[in-house]
């Protein structure tokens, strides 16, 4: 399973972007990029997945070079209810599959007014 | 969408009592659940997965003894903490698999006493 480095911490202001990196150099051929958020005491919630390029939905974008050896996870506009914790995760899709996801340290990103 | 309902939310038990705690996927058939656990200010651990009819797979060092899984069901699974010890104490967090990707339980607060 590919392991996965991002930085421990981040601090943004309201209404700034936040871009957080993650190094992946041992990732798969078959392996996609999860992105998930996590408020204290409560579960992991889905934001983005990827497996090359750009990704964009609603609440983020993921860029993903052509060597797939790291991505970037892009939240436009932070607010304070952004502050969380947000892992990066290397691995099956989910769908239709069942292997294992094993979560990185994560990145504690905090949001000042 | 894809729910996940893990009950209960929290818990309070004494030393030496067993606790059940219940991870059901509501809206889809979960052909693999995931169990972690996961201290103050760490990341999730996984603990074990399981599959609907057959016995759990355990991360290394974990007591599977002490930490019972059940998945009787495509839609139901179940840890017991055996003889619970203070140790124990911590956010157990339940996912299950299936066409929608990894949906993860809002997690239970286990405190030993």
């Amino acid at each position: 399973l590919a392991k996965t480095t991002q930085p421990i911490s981040m601090d943004s202001y309201e209404g700034q972007e936040v871009n957080i990196t993650c190094s992946h150099n041992n990732i798969a051929t078959n392996d996609y990029i999860t992105w998930y958020q996590q408020f204290p005491s409560q579960g992991p919630r889905f934001i983005i997945q990827g497996y090359k390029t750009k990704v964009t939905n609603e609440v983020a974008s993921l860029f993903i070079p052509a060597d797939r050896k790291s991505s970037t996870l892009s939240l436009p506009r932070v607010s304070l209810s952004d502050t969380a914790v947000y892992y990066c995760l290397v691995g099956p899709s989910g769908s239709g599959n069942t292997g294992k996801l094993i979560f990185g340290q994560g990145t504690t990103l905090q949001v000042k007014p | 969408g894809a729910v996940v309902s893990q009950h209960p939310s929290w818990v309070i038990c004494k030393s030496g009592t067993s606790v059940k705690i219940e991870c059901r996927s509501l809206d889809f058939q979960a052909t693999t659940m995931f169990w972690y656990r996961q201290f103050p200010k760490q990341s999730l651990m996984l603990m074990a997965t399981s599959n609907e009819g057959s016995k759990a797979t355990y991360e290394q060092g974990v007591e599977k003894d002490k930490f019972l899984i059940n998945h009787a069901s495509l839609t139901l699974s179940t840890l017991t903490v055996t003889s619970a010890h203070p140790e124990d104490s911590s956010f157990y967090i339940c996912s299950a698999s299936g066409i929608y990707g990894y949906t993860f339980g809002s997690g239970t607060r286990l405190t030993v006493v």
